[in-house]
């Protein structure tokens, strides 16, 4: 079951703007992470929040966690067509897998020249 | 240092046939967890290795199977081919601690017939 949820489920900008998606989940979390897929390859990791942090930073990349709402937002600034990508929220489910994320649907990116 | 490494890229298979992929983790991770991407949707987690024993595993019918080599390499076996297993399936590595990233490869798409 797809336990994080990205808003909106595509997104297009010009360069410059700022892009916004956002992400709910339903259970309790010890983290919350961010990953990007370029055209349907491999995920990259952007960034991990921990349930005791509201917001981090990293480059153009801004995250906040509401763990009272259950939501978190990615925030790129200053875009670029580079960032057109599809991203991904994750939480852990571990039981006994200390590596078992499980992924919302996704945001596809397009950033327009 | 070599990323993860995944191996076919690209496979194409009949229904009923039984299919081998193949990961290589990043050195000095000791883990390795796959996950099946259906087109449009987010990962799904399937299993996770570590130190060769089975950590979890996720909602997939016993025709998947994997397991860890001594050099923490890993296989993903699926048998009895259907449609529905057409994705790209990714592997993922880490040392196998929780509440850390994980290090994906480029994935294997498999393309059933």
């Amino acid at each position: 079951s797809q336990q994080g949820e990205e808003d909106p489920q595509a997104l297009s900008i010009q360069e410059g703007e700022n892009a916004t998606m956002n992400c709910s989940y339903k259970t309790s979390i010890n983290n919350l992470q961010w990953y990007r897929q370029n055209s349907g390859r491999g995920l990259v990791h952007l960034i991990l929040i921990r349930s005791n942090e509201r917001e981090k930073h990293s480059g153009r990349l801004r995250v906040t966690l509401d763990t009272s709402k259950k939501s978190s937002s990615l925030l790129i600034t200053a875009s670029r067509a580079a960032d057109t990508a599809s991203y991904f929220c994750a939480t852990p489910n571990y039981g006994g897998a200390t590596n078992k994320l499980i992924f919302g649907t996704g945001t596809l990116l397009a950033v327009q020249p | 240092d070599a990323g993860v490494t995944q191996s076919p890229t690209h496979l194409i298979k009949t229904r009923g046939q039984h299919v081998t992929l193949r990961c290589s983790p990043i050195s000095g991770h000791k883990s390795v967890s796959w996950y099946q991407q259906v087109l449009g949707q987010g990962p799904q987690f399937i299993f996770q290795y570590y130190e060769k024993e089975e950590r979890g595993r996720g909602n997939f019918p016993d025709r998947f199977s994997a397991r860890q080599f001594p050099n923490y390499s890993s296989e993903l076996n699926v048998n009895a081919l259907l449609l529905g297993d057409s994705a790209l399936y990714l592997c993922a590595s880490s040392s196998g601690r929780a509440n850390e990233k994980l290090f994906f490869g480029s994935g294997t798409q498999l393309s059933v017939l």
